[in-house]
């Protein structure tokens, strides 16, 4: 199973948005709506923003946002912060107990 | 407050094994699956495999069937994951996670640097 493809580097200003996209297959992303999205801080744990593809966790701003059309699945950050400058990982179920991540996405506070 | 700590950071010679522990507290050890994931220098996260704490019984990424084995004790809530023939590219951090009710990994360890160097 290959990794999800995710853009490398996402830029954006304080206060703007970023969307972030992860293309799979129609064995994964497409058949499962078991997409789920980490932010990754250097040197920390990462962390669950989005599960089964929108929902949040406890504690997870609302300016995270997750969706998916066909194969490929989004993350859309709103409302900037310095503090999202992090490394973006998504993942997905492909089925018998398998998951595989994604490339991953630098998101960058200009 | 669901907690992971894992073992410290390790150095090990190209052929050799490693172990890294991932002890679990403020849940029931039983109830979730203990997921398996490494970071490479540079790279991205990559999925290992798991372990169901209940039966023990594991699963594993092809391309590392035949050289991770994961075990757990149940008596102290820890899962245990051995990986062997280590090589220059097995340098990574090995991080545990818990697969909580929704197919996602909602809590993770601090991570564990293991470097194969000679």
């Amino acid at each position: 199973q290959s990794a999800l493809t995710q853009p490398p580097s996402a830029p954006g200003s304080p206060g703007q948005s970023v969307t972030i996209s992860c293309a799979g297959t129609s064995s994964d992303i497409g058949f499962y709506n078991y997409v789920s999205w980490y932010q990754h801080h250097p040197g920390k744990a990462p962390k669950l923003l989005i599960y089964e593809v929108s929902q949040r966790p406890s504690g997870v701003p609302d300016r995270f946002s997750g969706s998916k059309s066909g194969n490929t699945a989004s993350l859309t950050v709103s409302g900037l912060q310095a503090d999202d400058e992090a490394d973006y990982y998504c993942s997905s179920y492909f089925g018998s107990n398998n998951w595989v991540f994604g490339t991953g996405t630098k998101l960058t506070v200009l | 407050q669901v907690l992971l700590l894992q073992s410290g950071a390790e150095v090990k010679k190209p052929g050799a094994s490693v172990r890294v522990s991932c002890k679990t507290s403020g849940y029931s050890f039983t109830t979730y699956y203990i997921q398996w994931v490494r970071q490479a220098p540079g790279q991205g996260l990559e999925w290992m495999g798991w372990i169901n704490p209940t039966s023990g019984g594991t699963k594993f990424a092809q391309k590392f069937q035949g050289r991770v084995t994961v075990t757990r004790d149940t008596s102290i809530n820890t899962a245990y994951m051995d990986l062997s023939g280590l090589k220059f590219d097995d340098t990574a951090i090995y991080y545990c996670a818990r697969r909580g009710a929704s197919y996602a990994f909602d809590s993770w360890g601090q991570g564990t640097l293991v470097t194969v160097s000679s």
